[in-house]
């Protein structure tokens, strides 16, 4: 059965503090790994894709690194407005496009 | 790009009544469509998967004479939830998914309430 873990759940950083979530994952056929943050009441927001192993992607503070096991969202200097959960999500490569999602990792980003 | 809109954002219904949810894409063909809900302080659970013109696929636990989707085109699926009972109240969720991409773009969610 597909699985994914997430930590920590929950994450308390000042401005300016750089840290890394995690994501474990096993799956039979990995066809894509994906992040989300999601605020609270809202729906996701995509961030991004990750398809093979040593696959990296950045946006603005973020930075997601791939390996065969799990996945790294590495936010670098964050500010207050980083805080949200990040979910992570993994889609097999056979199934149909289904997504299987972590529980997510709460992040709260202090001035 | 890929916007996934809702409405309603929020509803409160009384018991026994139904309740339709709209999902659209606005500016893709969503070849497939995707409903979840969502608890509070827990992670999606995917209901359902439709494809345009297709009948739905449930997951396990879902039941689908009560939580009813059409996806009758390539820019609307509907949710409706039959007979609601309070128990029924929660955050759902839609998503699309088109043909030239495998990530899935969230709606902003419908909140029910069911008295």
């Amino acid at each position: 059965e597909d699985q994914v873990t997430q930590s920590p759940e929950a994450l308390r950083l000042q401005e300016g503090e750089s840290s890394s979530l995690n994501c474990s994952y096993t799956v039979s056929g990995l066809r894509g790994l994906f992040w989300y943050r999601q605020d609270p009441g809202k729906g996701p927001e995509f961030l991004f894709t990750l398809y093979s192993a040593g696959e990296e992607k950045e946006k603005e503070r973020l930075k997601a690194t791939l390996t065969k096991k799990e996945s790294f969202l590495h936010i670098t200097a964050p500010k207050p407005e980083d805080s949200a959960t990040y979910l992570c999500a993994v889609q097999a490569s056979t199934g149909f496009q289904k997504l299987v999602f972590g529980t997510g990792t709460r992040l709260l980003v202090s001035p | 790009g890929a916007v996934v809109s809702q409405h309603p954002s929020w509803v409160i219904c009384k018991s026994g009544t139904s309740v339709k949810i709209e999902c659209r894409s606005l500016d893709f063909q969503a070849t497939t469509m995707f409903w979840y809900r969502q608890f509070p302080k827990q992670s999606l659970m995917l209901m359902a998967t439709s494809n345009e013109g297709s009948k739905a696929t449930y997951e396990q636990g879902v039941e689908k004479d009560k939580f009813l989707i059409n996806h009758a085109s390539l820019t609307l699926s509907t949710l409706t939830v039959t007979s609601a009972h309070p128990e029924d109240s929660s955050f759902y969720i839609c998503s699309a998914s088109g043909k030239t991409h495998y990530e899935q773009y969230f709606g902003p969610g419908t909140r029910l309430t069911v008295t």
